[in-house]
């Protein structure tokens, strides 16, 4: 059973960092694109960025560039999606999902809400 | 550019069918989509890849009440025998150039 489970949902304040995961099961990790996408509260779905495990060939949403860091190690099947410094306006839930075109695959993460409140 | 279209609400009765349609940006109508559900609270379910030649497949367990197809640049989903636990938003996704994907603004049904 393919599976993506997300690290727990975390409070943080303005200014610091943070560092969730996403960790794949069930399938090669390493040939398959993850994605993260973002919700903000009450709002719809966003695509922030992309990455192949297999050697970490990383594409971001304009939207989203260099304002986050999306990495994986495909040794622990675990993809991530940092931030060096959250402002309140990150407050969302955040999905890694696995999407395929060719083979009309898709899962998705269980979310992970973070919150930046100071 | 590439976008994806979807009316921000709809309405059927319980029992009855109702189609939910997604349009592709000019330019992109020979572009396959999927179609995600997110009921109250949860996260999104991938329910099926959507052709442009109105082929479809379905991600695991989705019921046959889920169907799609296409007409020119328009998606569609269609649900047959309304349920109380289909009252969701419905989101269509592409994959652009790049390894990119796009979202839909979503369309919030409500089961009557």
């Amino acid at each position: 059973e393919v599976q993506l489970v997300q690290s727990g949902a975390e409070v943080k304040k303005p200014g610091e960092s943070l560092k969730i995961s996403c960790k794949g099961s069930g399938y090669n990790f390493a040939t398959s694109w993850i994605g993260w996408v973002r919700q903000m509260p009450g709002k719809g779905l966003e695509w922030m960025g992309i990455i192949y495990p297999g050697d970490s060939d990383t594409r971001y949403s304009p939207s989203f560039q260099g304002q986050v860091t999306i990495s994986a190690y495909r040794s622990i099947s675990t993809a991530y999606l940092q931030w060096s410094s959250l402002k309140a306006s990150d407050t969302a839930m955040y999905y890694c999902a696995r999407l395929e075109a060719a083979s009309a695959l898709g899962y998705w993460g269980q979310g992970t809400l973070v919150t930046v409140s100071s | 550019q590439l976008v994806l279209t979807q009316s921000p609400s709809a309405s059927a009765s319980l029992g009855a069918s109702v189609k939910l349609t997604c349009t592709l940006s000019s330019g992109h109508s020979s572009y396959a989509i999927a179609w995600h559900q997110q009921q109250p609270e949860k996260g999104p379910r991938f329910l099926m890849k959507v052709n442009s030649d109105g082929s479809h497949t379905k991600g695991d367990g989705i019921p046959d009440r889920f169907s799609g197809s296409s007409s020119g640049a328009e998606r569609y989903l269609t649900i047959s025998s309304l349920q109380s636990e289909d009252e969701a938003d419905y989101y269509c996704q592409t994959w652009g150039t790049g390894m990119n994907w796009v979202f839909g603004g979503g369309t919030k049904l409500t089961v009557l």
